[in-house]
């Protein structure tokens, strides 16, 4: 089977920079998704790895490691807009499956 | 900007009864998925195509849900009849390359 573990929450100030951690158990991994989903919203794509190291899209980065089974979101810079929730996603190998976590949710203050 | 369509936003209805959700993926799009989504958790995908064809539907309820895709394009998801569980967000998406464009869901309360 398929497991994803995520921080449930995690809080942060405005300017300020978060990570959030996403290690799994899967078989037939192949890359390492991440989405943003506000409140009442859909999830909305962000980043992609497929090999390991970094991946940067503006003020949002995303890293894998196969070797540890393990990918993180680094958001910069946070914003008030940037409260949402946060799923990572393992891509399976074949008809590029999904498997998402749970979703963390971050809450950024003034 | 093209954008996966989803009908209808709400639905409300009774248990026993049945539903029908609608969707239109992104045009050009041969990839098409369903997915449940409980409050507080993440997207669970129930049925995925490849243009007209079922390519999994392994986490499907194949006794009460059926979906469709008879030319390719656009979608049906149907539950029949519809139980207290099944109170969900029920989303569509389509994909082009790694990333996947999600409808704006169809939000079901069985009562």
């Amino acid at each position: 089977g398929q497991s994803l573990e995520q921080p449930s929450e995690v809080t942060a100030v405005e300017g300020a920079i978060v990570q959030i951690n996403c290690t799994y158990q899967t078989s037939g991994f192949y890359g390492l998704s991440w989405y943003q989903q506000h409140d009442g919203g859909a999830p909305t794509f962000l980043s992609y790895n497929g090999l390991d190291g970094l991946e940067e899209t503006g003020r949002f980065s995303s890293f894998l490691s196969r070797s540890d089974s393990y990918g993180y979101l680094l958001l910069q810079e946070l914003q008030m807009k940037d409260s949402a929730s946060y799923f990572c996603a393992v891509r399976l190998t074949g008809f590029q499956k999904l498997v998402f976590g749970t979703g963390t949710r971050l809450l950024v203050s003034p | 900007e093209a954008e996966v369509a989803q009908s209808p936003r709400y639905k409300i209805t009774e248990k026993s009864q049945a539903v029908a959700f609608w969707c239109d993926p992104i045009s050009g799009h041969a990839t098409l998925y369903w997915y449940r989504q409980i409050l507080g958790q993440g997207p669970e995908l129930l049925v995925q195509f490849q243009d007209e064809s079922v390519v999994d539907d392994s986490q499907l309820p194949k006794d009460r849900f059926s979906a469709e895709r008879l030319k390719g394009v656009d979608s049906t998801l149907k539950i029949q009849p519809a139980e207290l569980g099944d109170s969900a967000m029920y989303l569509c998406a389509s994909a082009s390359g790694e990333t996947q464009y999600f409808g704006p869901g169809t939000r079901l309360l069985v009562l």
